[in-house]
């Protein structure tokens, strides 16, 4: 069974340029997440998604973040325009429902020069 | 919201002894725990997960216990082997911090062969 795929998996950028970030979860798992890791820390979700809804974005800084799941599936999160500040791993995860473990993708460095 | 905080952030340790990593969670009415473990430029995976209605739960070399009334949980690794060092991340969840799964700092744990 193939896990959760995240791609890109390393990216540099200048700053102010946009960035994406695309995650495709296990198969037949309903709730999708997006998570934050800066180094040395533990993951800091940014939103969760059950099918296509976003039922939990609290997290996410809407003034230059943005994420989508259309079909259910696969997501993809972005950053328009990026700080240095969001240099970080970006870390997808998937459930089945939102009530056992976590899978997590292998995670995309962004470094923001 | 949940708040977890972990200790210690390092933990070193001769192969063969045991080692102990101590967490405590702010929100009692979390009911789920599950611990992480994070090889270098890896993804978490999940190596053992308790819910609130057990006190302790043991997988081979690993245990955990939960103290719910304390309001703290830790994870037991005993005969520790080198390839047990790792960063281990714990966390706690339940519906009043909306069903997210809130991590702590991590231990960054080293077995000295």
């Amino acid at each position: 069974e193939a896990g959760v795929v995240q791609s890109p998996r390393y990216k540099i950028i200048e700053k102010k340029q946009p960035v994406a970030f695309w995650c495709n979860p296990i198969s037949g798992h309903n709730t999708l997440y997006w998570y934050l890791q800066n180094l040395g820390q533990g993951p800091e979700l940014l939103i969760r998604y059950e099918n296509e809804e976003a039922v939990d974005d609290s997290q996410l800084p809407k003034d230059r973040f943005s994420a989508e799941r259309l079909k259910g599936v696969d997501s993809t999160l972005k950053i328009q325009p990026a700080e240095l500040g969001d240099s970080a791993v970006y870390l997808c995860a998937s459930s089945v429902q939102n009530t056992g473990e976590l899978f997590f993708g292998e995670g995309s460095r962004l470094t923001v020069l | 919201g949940e708040n977890v905080e972990q200790h210690p952030s390092t933990l070193s340790v001769q192969e063969g002894d045991s080692a102990v990593i101590k967490c405590t969670y702010s929100d009692s009415a979390s009911n789920y725990f599950p611990w992480y473990k994070q090889e270098l430029g890896k993804r978490p995976q999940l190596i053992i997960d308790i819910r609130s209605n057990v006190g302790e739960k043991k997988d081979q070399r690993i245990a955990v216990t939960l103290n719910k009334t304390a309001k703290h949980f830790s994870l037991h690794i005993t005969e520790t082997q080198p390839e047990d060092s790792a960063v281990y991340f714990c966390a706690a969840k339940g519906e009043s911090s909306g069903d997210k799964l809130t991590f702590g700092t991590g231990t960054r744990l080293a077995v000295r062969p």
